[in-house]
């Protein structure tokens, strides 16, 4: 596609449930990131891939959190037994693979957790 | 341990004038960083960046400086214009062996009339 797509764009779902979040990357980039922003906070990195592996899984907040990505392409980020706190918008970032490189986000999916 | 910071939450400036958007930094090892730009319901989008070896770079009207002693940039937008109104997030990466690129917590930037 033409740029990073992600979906859902927006979930809404009761305390306790789990979700699944999608990120379909840019064709060839190689270095996949999401990060998180909660209400007035700033963007909170939490895991990147360098093809399909995940060389620093550092900055996911809690074991309820997983990723994955296969094929080099399309990650999911799953969140388990959801809280409230876990409410932000989560954005996936992909970028051809140089640390230089600029880093193209998605528009977000938005989670609220009731 | 908030490595990148954007001690100013928002700022307002008149069209016209000149904007200028700090944002400090604690890790030496940082040695290439960037500005993104977010609007509202949108992913952030870069704007322009400086490697650790320059203290400058321009970009139409935009401009970032780095002081590395200081572990200061800022971004000098002039002349500001409405269209500029957007949260302005601050970005830093080291070369460390790992691609991690850390984010500030961002200034709101309103440009008036």
């Amino acid at each position: 596609g033409a740029g990073v797509s992600q979906s859902p764009s927006n979930k809404v779902t009761e305390k306790g449930k789990d979700v699944e979040l999608r990120c379909d990357p840019i064709s060839g980039h190689t270095a996949l990131y999401w990060y998180r922003q909660s209400l007035g906070q700033g963007l909170e990195f939490l895991i990147y891939f360098q093809g399909n592996s995940a060389p620093d899984k550092s900055g996911l907040p809690s074991d309820r959190f997983s990723a994955e990505r296969t094929g080099g392409s399309v990650s999911t980020l799953t969140i388990q037994r959801t809280q409230q706190e876990d409410s932000a918008v989560y954005l996936c970032a992909s970028r051809v693979g140089a640390r230089t490189g600029e880093l193209f986000f998605g528009e977000g999916s938005r989670l609220t957790v009731l | 341990d908030q490595q990148v910071k954007q001690n100013s939450p928002s700022l307002s400036v008149q069209e016209g004038r000149i904007s200028i958007l700090n944002c400090d930094y604690t890790n030496s090892m940082f040695d290439y960083f960037l500005w993104y730009k977010k609007y509202p319901a949108e992913g952030p989008t870069f704007l322009i960046s400086i490697s650790s070896i320059k203290d400058k770079n321009e970009d139409g009207r935009f401009t970032v400086f780095l002081n590395k002693s200081a572990k200061h940039l800022s971004l000098h937008i002039v002349p500001s214009q409405p269209g500029d109104s957007a949260v302005y997030f601050c970005a830093a990466s080291a070369n460390d062996g790992t691609d991690k690129l850390i984010f500030g917590t961002g200034t709101r930037l309103q440009v008036f009339p």
